[in-house]
């Protein structure tokens, strides 16, 4: 089946420190990828999503100032949390899916545990 | 906007038992898709089950089935012989059809435990 490799899985740093995650398709092209975010004991809450050589489309809410997304390749999206804070800290996880993406199914990464200290 | 709901924070049920899970969902849409997802203690989201709106016919895998009723906008999901394997998050989501974005919008979700 269809892999989606995200890393790191886990990181641990200082406040005020810019973190890249990467979300990579393996074994198919994605043309989009969507990033969420979840809080302990809550739902996967959409951040944004990502389209193949274009701009990120981000949610109510999010600062895309705050949480830069590029996705250059069809196998490669990025996500930047710049000037991390304590409350940045969260899971984050990708999915990604191919070619008309709502009649595709969404393949998931195994997310990133955030901490900020 | 589509929401997802599903009333049962917690659940319990004895291994080999059968447990059913609830999710309603809110739409204005005729056609779209259903899923349930397993999140275990690993966080990674498995894929149980999904249902095309379209179809009448309840989706089954193994020993996961779903009872859709497009009617009343429910999608509950059953366990059958259940295993402490099956402990664990399990999150409804809804995905529209046709669009170019098709991400996911998930109900707030279940914790299941299962007593051997």
């Amino acid at each position: 089946g269809a892999v989606v490799s995200q890393h790191p899985s886990r990181v641990i740093c200082k406040s005020g420190t810019s973190v890249k995650i990467e979300c990579r398709s393996l074994d198919f092209q994605a043309t989009t990828m969507f990033w969420y975010r979840q809080f302990p004991k809550q739902s996967l809450m959409l951040m944004a999503t990502s389209n193949e050589g274009s701009k990120a489309t981000y949610e109510q809410g999010v600062e895309k100032d705050k949480f830069l997304i590029n996705h250059a390749s069809l196998t490669l999206s990025t996500l930047t949390v710049t000037s991390a804070h304590p409350e940045d800290s969260s899971f984050y996880i990708c999915s990604a899916t191919s070619f008309g993406a709502s009649n595709q199914p969404q393949h998931f990464g195994d997310g990133t545990r955030l901490s900020i200290l | 906007a589509q929401t997802v709901t599903q009333s049962q924070p917690e659940m319990s049920v004895q291994e080999a038992e059968t447990v059913t899970l609830s999710c309603t969902y809110d739409t204005s849409e005729s056609d779209y898709y259903l899923f349930w997802y397993k999140q275990p203690p690993s966080r990674q989201m498995i894929l149980v089950i999904r249902q095309e709106a379209y179809k009448q016919q309840n989706a089954t895998e193994n020993r996961f089935s779903v009872n859709f009723q497009k009617a009343a906008k429910s999608f509950s999901l059953k366990i059958s012989d259940s295993q402490l394997g099956d402990a664990a998050m399990y999150f409804c989501a809804y995905r529209s059809i046709g669009g170019s974005q098709g991400n996911l919008i998930f109900g707030k979700g279940t914790k299941l435990s299962v007593k051997p």
